[in-house]
């Protein structure tokens, strides 16, 4: 699978939108950006994914630069709870096997 | 959440004893795996489960030996645990999506194992 670099913080006002980048600039045709999250010590939580196009749930909106070699994550207004690590992955849904984390970014939302 | 339980959630044992976690789903999901958590390190994937009896090592795999014998359990073994081996283990499962292949993973909550 392809890496991905992410900032290892940042840090977000509360109620303000939170821009998380990750770069894959080596991310192949068939490979999905999945974006996880982990609150303290808690198994990860599925945000999203997506392969080309622009994708948004209730929980957050994905952005996909067109030469696909970076995206970012968006929590329109986030809150005390967003607090936690944002990991990035690029993944084959053809290779269950690769499915790698990083090191993720911590974002600190502050009151 | 999906239906997934670790157990035991914590577990303190001593250096050179056999240790194994449980995990079990109630999704009937296909993929199952076991990770590893430490301090300056993300997810670091341990074995993958592609099937009942049907396994594969990961990234970190020395030490560890699993078992998947029906599709709800997956077994992950410390034949002899060493200290090395404190950390947080995170189970996972994923499925099959009949036009997306593989579908994302579900987490458990993690075993948090310190040996001594």
């Amino acid at each position: 699978d392809a890496k991905t670099t992410q900032p290892p913080s940042m840090d977000c006002a509360e109620g303000r939108a939170a821009n998380l980048p990750c770069n894959h600039s080596t991310i192949s045709g068939n490979e999905y950006v999945y974006w996880y999250r982990q609150i303290h010590s808690q198994g990860p939580q599925y945000i999203i994914h997506g392969l080309k196009n622009n994708e948004t749930n209730e929980m957050a909106s994905l952005i996909i630069t067109e030469d696909r070699k970076s995206s970012t994550l968006i929590l329109p207004h986030a809150t005390l709870r967003d607090t936690a690590v944002y990991y990035c992955i690029v993944r084959s849904l053809y290779n269950f096997n690769k499915f790698y984390f990083g090191s993720g970014t911590k974002l600190n939302v502050k009151p | 959440d999906a239906g997934i339980t670790q157990s035991p959630r914590h577990k303190v044992t001593e250096t050179g004893t056999p240790v194994t976690l449980r995990c079990h789903q109630t999704e009937n999901h296909r993929y199952m795996y076991w990770y590893r958590q430490d301090p300056g390190h993300g997810l670091r994937l341990i074995h993958y489960s592609y099937g009942v009896k049907d396994t594969d090592k990961g990234e970190v795999s020395d030490g560890y030996s699993v078992s998947r014998s029906k599709t709800e359990d997956f077994l992950l073994t410390l034949e002899s645990a060493t200290s090395s081996q404190t950390s947080v283990y995170f189970c996972a499962i994923s499925g099959i999506s009949g036009t997306q292949g593989n579908t994302e993973a579900f987490f458990g909550q993690g075993t948090r194992l310190t040996v001594v």
